[in-house]
């Protein structure tokens, strides 16, 4: 039972390059989320997907795409990546019901030059 | 708007200090207030959930307590083991996507 997780764990883009972020969950989970995380701006909402086929905008969505493949993959996209976007990016994923806690992922880290 | 603020930003014990951090929210109808442990590198770790003021939640040194404006993480013997940054989320009833929102973190440093 890996939980949730990531590749690549770092990546090196240059401005205007394109990349994808691969998430995966092996626990049945309904609902999975991408993170940005950045000093001194804590953990920022990309986008999620409440259940398999849907995707919405979080607090900061402009410039990435995602696709929920199926019920265990969620994939972020940069489509022409930007210095600003150089971050830590952290997928994670949480049932409806019970206690709503999300489990995250060990993280992407990408730097934009 | 959720909003979620944690203080200090950061904290330098000493083994066996006990001490306290701190979370404040402004929220539309608390539906669970979280506490994670993020080590360097890593993703958070998931610790407690509370729902409603007057709960509290232990494990191990670490005690969580909640009220209507706040939650204390309260550290109690601390060890250098306990050392990483405590992220404080919040989930409101007016998103219905199990969204969390959450403040900057605390960087605690237990030295031995």
């Amino acid at each position: 039972n890996a939980g949730v997780t990531q590749t690549p764990k770092f990546q090196v883009l240059k401005t205007g390059q394109s990349m994808t972020l691969q998430c995966a969950q092996d626990m049945n989970h309904n609902s999975m989320y991408w993170y940005r995380q950045d000093p001194g701006m804590g953990l920022r909402l990309i986008y999620y997907s409440a259940s398999e086929g849907t995707t919405d905008k979080g607090e900061v969505p402009n410039g990435y795409n995602v696709s929920r493949l199926n019920k265990r993959e969620f994939s972020l996209r940069l489509e022409s990546a930007a210095p600003s976007q150089t971050s830590v990016y952290f997928c994670a994923s949480s049932e409806i019901g019970g206690n709503y806690e999300q489990y995250f992922g060990p993280g992407t880290r990408l730097t934009v030059t | 708007e959720d909003q979620v603020t944690q203080s200090p930003e950061a904290l330098r014990l000493q083994e066996g200090e006990s001490s306290s951090l701190n979370c404040s929210y402004t929220v539309s109808g608390l539906r669970g207030l979280f506490w994670y442990r993020q080590d360097p590198g890593k993703g958070p770790e998931f610790l407690f959930t509370l729902y409603s003021a007057g709960e509290e939640k232990e494990k191990e040194r670490l005690k969580a307590t909640l009220t209507k404006k706040e939650s204390f993480l309260h550290i109690t013997a601390p060890k250098p083991e306990d050392s990483a940054t405590y992220l404080c989320a919040v989930r409101s009833g007016n998103n219905a996507g199990n969204m969390l929102t959450f403040g900057g973190g605390t960087r605690l440093m237990v030295k031995p």
